[in-house]
């Protein structure tokens, strides 16, 4: 069966730290894994990752992918309070169309 | 921007009766699907949708679910008979392509069945 685990669940960090948010899978056939940032409502798209060690930036936000090891790690420096969110982790699973399998996700928590 | 949209944005209703949930999916997208949400918990593949038809489905989509793009922008859930354990947010998704290509998601529509 296809597992997307994510780690911590939960996060609670001051402004300005550093985080790290972890993301395991065991999926058939991989071929990219995709963060997204769910604040109140819809998923919004962060990142897709396909090749392992090269990492993806964007500002403040950084992914990269190890596909020996079967991982991903979304990293987020300087934090601010926009940042809290729930961070989640996604693998497409193809048969036909892909279909995304979810991790849990990781709510974080900036407190200024 | 293109986004996805989804209507309503809150939808309460009582057991047993019919609900649909509606989506203007991102208009040169080809691959559609449904997800949901139940509160504290993961977001759950529902349903894809290609080329008019039902490309995969989850164990979740059983007979009481049906979906319809029924004209050339609408992308529709339909519950035929809701149980409360349908109450959930539910997520609409669309894509360019089928592979290496990320889903845009809508605002979702929260269920609530009582």
């Amino acid at each position: 069966e296809d597992k997307v685990v994510q780690s911590p669940l939960s996060l609670v960090v001051h402004e300005g730290d550093t985080v790290t948010l972890n993301c395991s899978y065991e999926v058939t056939n991989f071929r990219s894994l995709l963060w997204y940032k769910q604040e109140k409502k819809a998923p919004t798209f962060l990142f897709m990752l396909t090749s392992s060690g090269i990492e993806k930036k964007s500002g403040r936000l950084s992914s990269i992918l190890d596909k020996k090891e079967l991982f991903s790690i979304l990293n987020i420096t300087a934090t601010q309070t926009g940042d809290s969110a729930v961070y989640l982790c996604a693998v497409p699973r193809f048969q036909g169309a892909q279909k995304l399998v979810f991790g849990q996700g990781t709510r974080l928590t900036i407190n200024p | 921007e293109p986004e996805v949209t989804q209507t309503p944005s809150h939808q309460v209703t009582q057991m047993g009766q019919e609900v649909i949930l509606r989506c203007v999916p991102i208009s040169n997208h080809l691959y559609f699907y449904w997800y949901r949400q139940i509160l504290g918990q993961k977001v759950e593949f529902l349903v894809s949708f290609y080329n008019n038809e039902i490309s995969e489905k989850s164990e979740i989509f059983d007979d009481q679910f049906s979906v319809e793009r029924p004209d050339g922008s609408n992308f529709t859930l339909k519950i035929r008979s809701t149980k409360l354990e349908d109450s959930a947010m539910y997520f609409c998704a669309s894509t360019l392509t089928g592979d290496f290509y990320e889903q845009y998601f809508g605002p979702g529509t929260r269920l609530t069945v009582t």
